[in-house]
């Protein structure tokens, strides 16, 4: 089945620095990967998402680029503030039955934005 | 977004009681929910995925008899710890799938705390 490695497991920038989360995947036919931040003791919230017909998405602060010759994603994270410190999570899926996609999850990033 | 609404989000119970909890889809139907489990500091392992309707598919090493999972409506899915013990205690998290254009998006439920004493 799928595999989805992600690291590092802690990163700590300063406010204002970037930050840069990696992933990739084992599954060559995986065409959707979200990216999801988990605040403590709730649930993952998705924050951007890159389907495979396309290498790079932003929104705003926020940016993905994936790189499906090498299997490999990344989050971007620009202008970091306190509040962007969480629990960051890359998924991947691939086509299914109609909907039925489950995500395999990475094994998560703990960032940490020091004021 | 979608809202994904999930209760209750903790619960304490003795060794050997059921918990229910529920997943709902608040704002659009959900042919498919999943129901995760996340143990501290972990990532999310998928236990079941839920389609209305018909039976859950469990994934490998999850025990469906302990796991009960019931999806009677587009909204709602249902999961129910059997017989619960100490192991069990952990954050689950149940998801709901909703297309988006050409393709479908997960957006997930607040999580339940399930502490059993």
């Amino acid at each position: 089945g799928e595999n989805v490695e992600q690291h590092p497991s802690t990163l700590s920038v300063q406010e204002g620095d970037s930050a840069v989360i990696k992933c990739t995947y084992s599954d060559s036919a995986s065409n959707y990967f979200p990216w999801y931040k988990q605040e403590l003791g709730k649930g993952p919230q998705l924050i951007i998402d890159i389907r495979s017909n396309v290498g790079e998405k932003k929104d705003q602060r926020i940016a993905v680029t994936l790189n499906k010759t090498a299997k490999h994603f990344s989050l971007h994270i620009t202008e970091t503030q306190p509040e962007d410190s969480a629990v960051y999570f890359c998924a991947a899926s691939k086509p299914r039955d109609t909907g039925r996609r489950a995500l395999t999850f990475g094994s998560g990033t703990r960032l940490q934005v020091q004021p | 977004g979608a809202v994904v609404s999930q209760h209750p989000s903790r619960v304490i119970c003795k060794s050997g009681t059921s918990v229910k909890i529920e997943c709902r889809s608040l704002d659009f139907q959900a042919t498919t929910m999943f129901w995760y489990r996340q143990f501290p500091k972990q990532s999310l392992m998928l236990m079941a995925t839920s389609n209305e309707g018909s039976k859950a598919t469990y994934e490998q090493g999850v025990e469906k008899d302990k796991f009960l999972i019931n999806h009677a409506s587009l909204t709602l899915s249902t999961l129910t710890v059997t017989s619960a013990h100490p192991e069990d205690s952990s954050f689950y998290i149940c998801s709901a799938s909703i297309r988006q254009g050409a393709g479908f998006i997960q957006y997930f439920g607040a999580g339940t705390r399930l502490s059993v004493l």
